[in-house]
């Protein structure tokens, strides 16, 4: 079974700064995909960024952006010139192409310091 | 706010009763997906919904039953309410053709609390 695993249970970054948060996932597939949301204080799951495991290039939304690393089961999201309004939870999760089971690791909380 | 809406909010309910959530879709979408998340932990899947009928089911019992309307709406049952079936309930609506999935957009969530 595919398991998502967020190492980094919380992370500061100073406003305007760059943060990095890791993910690495297990799985015997070569095609799924990959995600990063972002879950606020008001609970609502935001989608930041989705990556395609057949796709080389790094996904880039905004000051978002992934390194994907396929053969070491990586997945971190950079978040570069940090706003206070970024401060969230974090969560990667992992979706088969075959099921529809979605696979969220436990996820980082961000705090943003001004 | 990505469209998808969820009642009620919050929910206390004691051990061994049942449970209703509701989930309303995004519009377009025709895929539900339920979600519950235990304090502090990321969302765990509980089935998702096509075409009115279970199309995959995570790691959870029979009390877990649910329903897609022809609107696209969907609702969540849980029966014998369990001290541990306290969490925020989430729901995810996606649109699906044949095997492509597209991504899930997730509605605020209901947070249940059992006594």
């Amino acid at each position: 079974a595919q398991t998502v695993t967020q190492s980094q249970p919380e992370m500061s970054v100073q406003e305007a700064e760059t943060v990095t948060l890791s993910c690495t996932y297990d799985t015997s597939e070569s095609d799924y995909y990959l995600f990063w949301y972002k879950q606020p204080p008001s609970r609502q799951m935001i989608l930041v960024i989705r990556q395609e495991a057949y796709k080389q290039q790094n996904a880039t939304e905004n000051r978002f952006s992934v390194n994907f690393q396929k053969a070491a089961k990586s997945f971190s999201l950079k978040i570069s010139d940090s706003q206070l309004g970024d401060a969230a939870m974090y969560f990667c999760a992992y979706r088969s192409i075959n099921n529809n089971d979605m696979r969220f690791g436990a996820g980082t909380r961000l705090t943003v310091k001004p | 706010e990505t469209g998808v809406t969820q009642s009620p909010t919050h929910l206390i309910k004691t051990r061994g009763q049942q449970v209703t959530l509701r989930c309303s879709s995004q519009s377009g979408h025709n895929t539900v997906s339920w979600y519950q998340q235990a304090l502090g932990q990321g969302p765990q899947f509980i089935f998702q919904y096509y075409r009115e009928e279970e199309n995959g089911r995570g790691n959870f019992p029979p009390r877990f039953s649910g329903l897609q309307f022809p609107n696209y709406s969907s609702e969540l049952n849980v029966n014998a309410l369990e001290l541990d079936d306290s969490a925020l309930y989430l729901c995810a609506s996606s649109f699906v053709t044949g095997p492509l999935q597209e991504t899930q957009y997730f509605g605020p969530g209901t947070r249940l609390l059992v006594l």
